[in-house]
């Protein structure tokens, strides 16, 4: 059974750089690729970033290009979100999933809320 | 520019059927999409992948009740037997020209 946890957030202030972290279990992990998708309060779910299941490609978000890196550690099942200069409306709730062959989300994680806030 | 429209919010009765609608833009017809479902105060669950012929694959443990059906550039979700834990957001989902597509959402309330 896929299961996807994720951790690192919490109260962030303004201009720190937490890390997310998702750690991936009952699935070969190495064979999928990931999302980072995240949720404002009240809001739709809007895409972060996305890696391939080696990590050899990676796509970003116009909101997240320049400040949050995209990361997997294959020998650790486990998936990354670098965030920079962290501004009040990255506040969300930040799930992580995994994609099949055509790139679409299979499963989800429980989220992680963020909120930035001094 | 591929984009996914769903409809604000719609209502159905406990026990009745309601057909959700997620419509790609123009050029895309042939595009799959994912169906997931959010229900208050969690996260969300991935539901089925809907191919442009209409077949579709669940995810594990996912009702009967939910289908999905095709018609051009309409991806539909049925859900029969409404029941009051269907109350969710339900986005749909797909993948463009190298960057994902969410649609906006349709909130659905069980009356």
């Amino acid at each position: 059974q896929v299961q996807l946890v994720e951790s690192g957030g919490g109260v962030v202030q303004p201009g720190r750089s937490p890390r997310l972290s998702c750690a991936a279990s009952g699935f070969t992990f190495s064979s999928y690729g990931m999302y980072w998708v995240r949720q404002a309060p009240g809001k739709g779910l809007e895409w972060v970033a996305v890696i391939s299941h080696d990590g050899s490609n990676k796509y970003y978000a116009d909101s997240a290009k320049g400040r949050f890196t995209i990361s997997r550690d294959n020998s650790k099942n486990t998936l990354y979100l670098q965030m920079n200069s962290l501004r009040a409306e990255d506040t969300a709730v930040y799930y992580c999933a995994t994609h099949d062959s055509t790139l679409l989300i299979q499963a989800w994680g429980q989220g992680t809320l963020v909120t930035v806030s001094s | 520019q591929l984009v996914l429209t769903q409809s604000p919010s719609t209502s159905a009765s406990l026990g009745a059927s309601v057909k959700l609608t997620c419509t790609l833009s123009s050029g895309h017809s042939s595009y799959a999409i994912a169906w997931h479902q959010q229900q208050p105060e969690k996260g969300p669950r991935y539901l089925m992948k809907l191919n442009s012929d209409g077949s579709h694959t669940k995810g594990d443990g996912i009702p009967d009740r939910f289908s999905g059906s095709s018609s051009g550039a309409e991806r539909y979700l049925t859900i029969s037997s409404l029941q009051s834990e269907d109350e969710a957001d339900y986005y749909c989902q797909t993948w463009g020209t190298g960057i994902p597509v969410f649609g906006g959402g349709t909130k659905l309330t069980v009356l």
